[in-house]
Formats: C-alpha cells, sequence, structure tokens
C-alpha cells in the first residue's frame, strides 16, 4: 500500500520569503515522488519528480524538492515566491512496483504581494 | 498542440441521462488513465489502460464504462448519472509505468461535470 501526507491545508508566504510545501510518503518499497501543480480551473500541471540519484531535484519554474529517505519526506520549496505561485499543490508517489499514483490531499498555497 | 485534450470542458445534466466524455493524447504514450477529483480537491483514480488492455480499475461503480479504440484515446461513458457523480474527471497519459520507470504523468484540462 502506498499513500501521501500533505499536513498543511493552506501554507501563506509574502512575496520574496522562501516558500516550503510539506510531503511525507509512505510506500512498501522505492518510492517514485512526484510534485504537481493545479491552478483554478485547470488541469494538473507537472512540476519536478524524484527517481533516483541527487536527493535534490530541481524542476520548473524555480521550484526544487529534497528526498530524505530517513524521514520519508519531499518538501517542496522555492526560495523566492511570487504571487503567481498562489496555486493548489499535490505531492504524488508511486511504487515502483506498483501502476497507481497516488496524491495528497493537496496544500493552497497563497502568496500575498 | 495539446498534449492530453478532454471534451466536453464542462458539462451540466440531468440526473439519469447517459454521458460520454472523450480523451485523445497525441505524446505516443502507450499508457492513459481517467482520475477523479472531487469537491474537496481529492484526487482518485478510476481507471488506467496499457495498449487498450485494462490494468487498473478501481472500486469505481459499474455504471462507469472506460474505452480504449486505440492508445491514443481513451472514453469515458457514465449511466445513469446521479448527483454524487458531481466533478472534475481528468484524463492523463504516460509511457508504460512498468517496474523500474519513473514515468511522469500528464493531465488534461479536465472535464467539469455537474449532475442536477
Amino acid at each position: 500500500a502506498q499513500s501521501v501526507a500533505q499536513p498543511e491545508d493552506q501554507v501563506n508566504v509574502a512575496e520574496g520569503n522562501p516558500l516550503t510545501v510539506k510531503c511525507t510518503y509512505s510506500v512498501s518499497g522505492n518510492p517514485y515522488l512526484f510534485w504537481y501543480v493545479q491552478y483554478p480551473n485547470r488541469g494538473l500541471q507537472f512540476l519536478l519528480k524524484y527517481i533516483t540519484g541527487d536527493n535534490l531535484v530541481k524542476g520548473s519554474y524555480g521550484f526544487e524538492a529534497e528526498f530524505n529517505k530517513s524521514q520519508t519526506s519531499f518538501h517542496l520549496k522555492k526560495p523566492s515566491a511570487l504571487v503567481s505561485d498562489s496555486a493548489l499543490y499535490f505531492c504524488a508517489v508511486r511504487d515502483i512496483d506498483d501502476y497507481k499514483l497516488s496524491f495528497g490531499a493537496g496544500t493552497t498555497v497563497t502568496v500575498r504581494a | 498542440d495539446t498534449a492530453v485534450s478532454q471534451t466536453p470542458k464542462y458539462l451540466v445534466t440531468q440526473m439519469g441521462n447517459d454521458k460520454s466524455i472523450k480523451c485523445e493524447q497525441n505524446l505516443g504514450h502507450d499508457t492513459m488513465y481517467w482520475y477523479k477529483q472531487d469537491s474537496k480537491k481529492f484526487l482518485k483514480i478510476m481507471f488506467s489502460y496499457n495498449n487498450k488492455e485494462l490494468i487498473i480499475n478501481e472500486t469505481v461503480p459499474n455504471r462507469f464504462s472506460p474505452k480504449s479504440p486505440d492508445k491514443a484515446h481513451l472514453n469515458l461513458h457514465i449511466n445513469s448519472l446521479e448527483l454524487g457523480d458531481s466533478a472534475v474527471y481528468f484524463c492523463a497519459s504516460s509511457q508504460n509505468p512498468n517496474r523500474g520507470s519513473g514515468n511522469t504523468i500528464y493531465f488534461g484540462e479536465g472535464s467539469w461535470l455537474t449532475v442536477v
């Protein structure tokens, strides 16, 4: 079984400040981890993924995420948030032996000017 | 040059009706999916097809029937629509997510279904 937890329903930050969106996961084997972003009335856009290798993964729009196996975490980060980063962010996990991608409940990010 | 396209984007229909949502991908992928997003934004997989073969079939009422005429298309037909079927339905595709591959799943823009 696999699952994802996003402990924060909402994250509020001021523009220019660092942004962190938390994610922890549970899988029986090794994980593939993904972050997606959803803007209002739009589909999910892929941001980045961890498959193997370097624990720090860089993705689109200046986002990065760090895989931490001991803490089973994959937190999304951006050094300097923009108002346009305001959206709903989903963390997702797939066990390498599974076809299914399981999503967290999502975290709404609001960046204020 | 839309990668995963689904139609219609918005659909309002009455209880008891039958409706279909169509999906097409031009990414050359061999695996396609249907996900449902409920009013609380939870995303849950419904079905997945790989090379026209059903590989994931979650606990979904049998009023929902996917059909994949070829690798590039996966349609969703819903019979006898109920109020609780109101949701956003996302089509998606990827390369074969077999063991050892971390292939990314790409999503369409969604179809907003409202049953009244």
